[in-house]
């Protein structure tokens, strides 16, 4: 089973500024298959970048996914008031489990 | 636009079995381009996969779950389910259905997921 671990658990930013969140896998992810999801208090979540760097339907150009092997980032280049919520990473490219990372809280500072 | 709908019971009794439907509209299930997929999430907590489904009944799960967990497809009516047998309190999660991207040349497997039901809470009490 694949681990990711999401860095860092909180991220206290003001709107304006650049947004980097990490994540790190325990073994090579196949591919680069790797996506990233945003999530709001009581919603779903929601896809934001897939294959490590694809931009979801919709998804604003602020937000961006690099990375591959172990290593992968979000980042949202100019914080909005709508991007603060908690981000997951997703890895489907072992066999299963699709693990998903714990999330990182991104906070208004 | 598509839409998937969680229905089934809110509450189910420790060691019973919970089952939840989830009716897929705006879309075939039946599309090869897809996998259908339950996702749980307990109060306060990260997101775990629970397992997915094609339309040709080719499943995954999480090994974790594998041994209480069936997801099953009924075509004709656009409608994939979950049995989890012999829960606990540690089943107590909002359960949600969602649709993967399928990828694949040879064996097709579950993908990114595009599109996610509102989500159920199923609490798991006496």
């Amino acid at each position: 089973e694949i681990v990711l671990t999401q860095s860092p658990a909180t991220l206290s930013l003001s709107p304006g500024e650049r947004a980097t969140l990490s994540c790190g896998a325990s073994q090579s992810v196949s591919s680069s298959y790797l996506a990233w999801y945003q999530q709001k208090p009581g919603l779903a979540p929601r896809l934001l970048i897939y294959d490590a760097s694809s931009r979801a339907t919709g998804i604003p150009d602020r937000f961006s996914g690099s990375g591959s092997g172990t290593d992968f980032t979000l980042t949202i280049s100019r914080l909005e008031p709508e991007d603060f919520a908690v981000y997951y990473c997703q890895q489907y490219g072992s066999s299963p489990p699709y693990t998903f990372g714990q999330g990182t809280k991104l906070e208004i500072k | 636009q598509l839409q998937l709908q969680e229905s089934g019971p809110g509450l189910v009794k420790p060691s019973e079995t919970l089952s939840l439907t989830c009716t897929v509209s705006g879309g075939s299930i039946s599309s090869s381009s897809y996998y259908w997929g339950w996702i749980r999430q307990p109060p306060g907590k990260g997101l775990e996969w629970i397992g997915s489904i094609y339309y040709s009944g080719s499943t995954y799960y999480n090994p974790s779950l594998k041994s209480r967990v069936t997801i099953s497809v009924d075509t004709s009516k656009n409608q994939f389910s979950l049995k989890l047998s012999s829960v606990t309190a540690a089943d107590t999660a909002v359960y949600y259905c969602a649709r993967h991207a399928a990828y694949g040349p040879i064996v097709v497997v579950p993908a990114a997921i595009d599109y996610w039901g509102q989500g159920t809470l199923v609490t798991v009490s006496s």
